[in-house]
């Protein structure tokens, strides 16, 4: 079945740096790889995702790449700002055939973004 | 629109005592789920339902059980709660369409003492 791994588990950067994240899948049919953001006592949250049809996606700060061939895709937060720390989700869907809307989703990433 | 709503937020329970999560949704979503997060784990898969009436286990579904009567609402409950079970508890909808994100409630916080 899918397997998900995230690195690294905590990132410290400095206000105004670029943080990324990388993912790696091993199901080779996955096609949709979404990214969640849970901030303290709340719920992850979506903040972009991407489909296998293309390379890369930005939205503002936030941008994620994804590499079918490797098996990977990563996000990137340019010009981190405090209200950026918090955990960080990747995740994919086991692939196959049915239709489950499953994810699997990697371990997480802490930010902290230091003022 | 409120989303996914889960109560209680926190809850404190007894070995042996039961308890049931509620989780509702109000966008008419078909699918719904039910994960734990453990510290510094990710989300570990309980149940999972794909429309009412229709059930089917995850990745940890022992010691849990769901039903799902409506397509808005989700109960997970816990039959004979244990220490193991002290997790937070999310709930999730989705549309029902290949490759959409899933949508989280804002969790249970769940000790069992």
């Amino acid at each position: 079945g899918e397997n998900v791994e995230q690195h690294p588990s905590t990132l410290s950067v400095q206000e105004g740096d670029s943080a990324v994240i990388k993912c790696t899948y091993s199901d080779s049919a996955s096609n949709y790889f979404p990214w969640y953001k849970q901030e303290l006592g709340k719920g992850p949250q979506l903040i972009i995702d991407i489909r296998s049809n293309v390379g890369e996606k930005k939205d503002q700060r936030i941008a994620v790449t994804l590499n079918k061939t490797a098996k990977h895709f990563s996000l990137h937060i340019t010009e981190t700002q405090p209200e950026d720390s918090a955990v960080y989700f990747c995740a994919a869907p086991p692939g196959g055939s049915s239709n489950t809307g499953k994810l699997i989703f990697g371990q997480g990433t802490t930010l902290q973004v230091k003022p | 629109n409120a989303g996914v709503t889960q109560t209680p937020k926190f809850r404190i329970l007894k070995i042996g005592q039961s308890m049931t999560l509620q989780c509702t949704q109000d966008m008419n979503h078909n699918y719904m789920y039910w994960y734990r997060q453990d510290p510094g784990m990710g989300l570990k898969l309980i149940y999972y339902s794909v429309g009412a009436g229709i059930t089917d286990k995850g990745e940890v579904p022992n010691g849990y059980n769901v039903s799902r009567s409506t397509t808005e609402d989700f109960p997970l409950r816990l039959e004979l709660a244990a220490p193991s079970q002290t997790s937070v508890y999310f709930c999730a909808s989705q549309t029902g369409l290949r490759d959409q994100p899933q949508h989280f409630g804002d969790g249970t916080r769940l000790s069992i003492l």
